[in-house]
């Protein structure tokens, strides 16, 4: 069964601070990693990983896949209470590239 | 443009009830998702369609669940008999065209459930 697990599951930082979220998985016929930022209800689209190695950027979050161990990080600069949310991580396989497999998801409270 | 929204945002009823919770998708989108999120975990697959027919529906959890989208834009999500286990937020997705999974999905802001 497909599973995809992040850590930590919660993390509660200052203002300014960097962090780094990470996301393991175990996918039969991997295709793609998904970065999602979750306030309130719905889900926004960060990231899309598919190659190894090749960072992501956008303004201060980037993140990179590595397909030979199995995880990706989610890194955030600088961080604001903007920032605060929960970030999802997601895999799809290639039998069906559609049906997004989460994990439980990592809560992150960015304090004054 | 207007991106996915879902009604209504929130829905309470009774045990035993039939309810029915809407998707619009984005305007043009031919694939839809449905997705179920109980608390503190992480969205879970539904059913997909492509057009008006459902492509998969392998994560509907009993014949309670079932959904429609006949015209091929807005789809409905069916329960059946609900049971209080069915609480959760149900999210409803969009993408372009599907099936490839380099289509991004975009999400509404789900519907609240709670069966009493």
């Amino acid at each position: 069964e497909d599973k995809v697990v992040q850590s930590p599951l919660s993390l509660v930082v200052h203002e300014g601070d960097t962090v780094t979220l990470n996301c393991s998985y175990e996918v039969t016929n991997f295709r793609s990693l998904l970065w999602y930022k979750q306030e309130k209800k719905a889900p926004t689209f960060l990231f899309m990983l598919t190659s190894s190695g090749i960072e992501k950027k956008s303004g201060r979050l980037s993140s990179i896949l590595d397909k030979k161990e199995l995880f990706s990080i989610l890194n955030i600069t600088a961080t604001q209470t903007g920032d605060s949310a929960v970030y999802l991580c997601a895999a799809t396989n290639s039998n069906s590239g559609y049906a997004l497999n989460f994990g439980k998801g990592t809560s992150l409270l960015v304090t004054p | 443009g207007a991106g996915v929204s879902q009604t209504p945002s929130n829905k309470v009823t009774e045990k035993g009830k039939y309810v029915e919770l809407r998707c619009d998708p984005i305007s043009g989108h031919t694939a839809l998702y449905w997705y179920r999120q109980s608390l503190g975990q992480g969205p879970e697959f539904l059913i997909y369609f492509q057009g008006t027919g459902a492509a998969d529906d392998s994560g509907l959890p009993n014949d309670r669940f079932f959904a429609v989208r006949p015209e091929g834009s807005v789809s409905t999500l069916k329960i059946q008999r609900t049971e209080r286990g069915d609480s959760a937020v149900y999210l409803c997705a969009s993408s372009l065209t599907g099936g490839a999974s380099t289509d991004t999905q975009y999400f509404g802001p789900g519907t609240r459930l709670t069966v009493l």
